[in-house]
């Protein structure tokens, strides 16, 4: 079965904190992509990356950067946690039309979240 | 640019009856659309996707949704609801970046559906 791996499930931190929220794919996926989602606004993408090294700004990058150094994982970063960064973030992957897996090109499949808490 | 209106925050419906979520979007190109749905504490899955074949398209668990472009609408129903369809839905359009393929999915706000007995 395809798989979205985020590892932390829920976290608290501190403001200031450095926070690291970790996804993995097991479907050799080009794309990834983070999302964040908040009541009554829906997801709002972070950053994406279309290969390995590679990445671009999503449409609220601000406070967030990523890392993606190898295929299967790719990381977001929060330098300096805020309180405003409290929220649900999820990770999905999906294949690009060069793969040859043109049907599943535009489909995303999600990881199950990760909830931080920023004190 | 292209966006996605979810009317209606919260849609509560009897168990057994029709369900309609309402998706409107834009877009100045021929979109793709989606709907996802999402269980509590879970991640997002996949209903169905209109990739511009038919424009009546059936998914998972006896959902449709119908493209309609004169009326930029792609609408989710389901006959009959069942209390396990009780989660949120998102309508989501695909922005192609380049031709090369990457796309990126704008969501709508979502709708939570429940389903009272």
């Amino acid at each position: 079965d395809v798989k979205v791996t985020q590892s932390s499930r829920y976290l608290v931190k501190r403001t200031g904190e450095k926070v690291f929220l970790e996804c993995v794919q097991d479907m050799d996926h080009e794309n990834m992509f983070w999302y964040r989602q908040d009541p009554g606004l829906g997801l709002r993408l972070i950053y994406f990356s279309y290969d390995v090294k590679m990445k671009e700004k999503g449409d609220i990058p601000e406070g967030y950067s990523v890392s993606r150094e190898k295929k299967e994982r790719f990381s977001l970063i929060l330098e300096s946690a805020s309180t405003n960064q409290t929220s649900m973030y999820l990770c999905a992957s999906s294949p690009s039309p060069r793969q040859g897996r043109s049907s599943g090109a535009n489909v995303l499949t999600f990881g199950a979240g990760s909830r931080l808490t920023v004190l | 640019a292209q966006s996605v209106t979810q009317l209606g925050s919260h849609v509560s419906v009897s168990e057994g009856a029709l369900v309609l979520l309402r998706c409107n979007y834009s877009s100045s190109v021929p979109p793709y659309l989606f709907w996802y749905v999402q269980y509590p504490n879970q991640g997002l899955q996949l209903l169905l996707k209109y990739t511009s074949a038919a424009t009546l398209v059936k998914g998972i668990n006896g959902f449709e949704a119908e493209f309609k472009k004169s009326e930029t609408s792609f609408h989710l129903t389901k006959p009959s609801a069942h209390m396990s369809d009780a989660a949120e839905y998102f309508c989501a359009v695909s922005d192609f970046l380049f031709s090369g393929g990457y796309n990126k999915l704008i969501f709508g706000a979502g709708t939570r559906l429940a389903v009272h007995p």
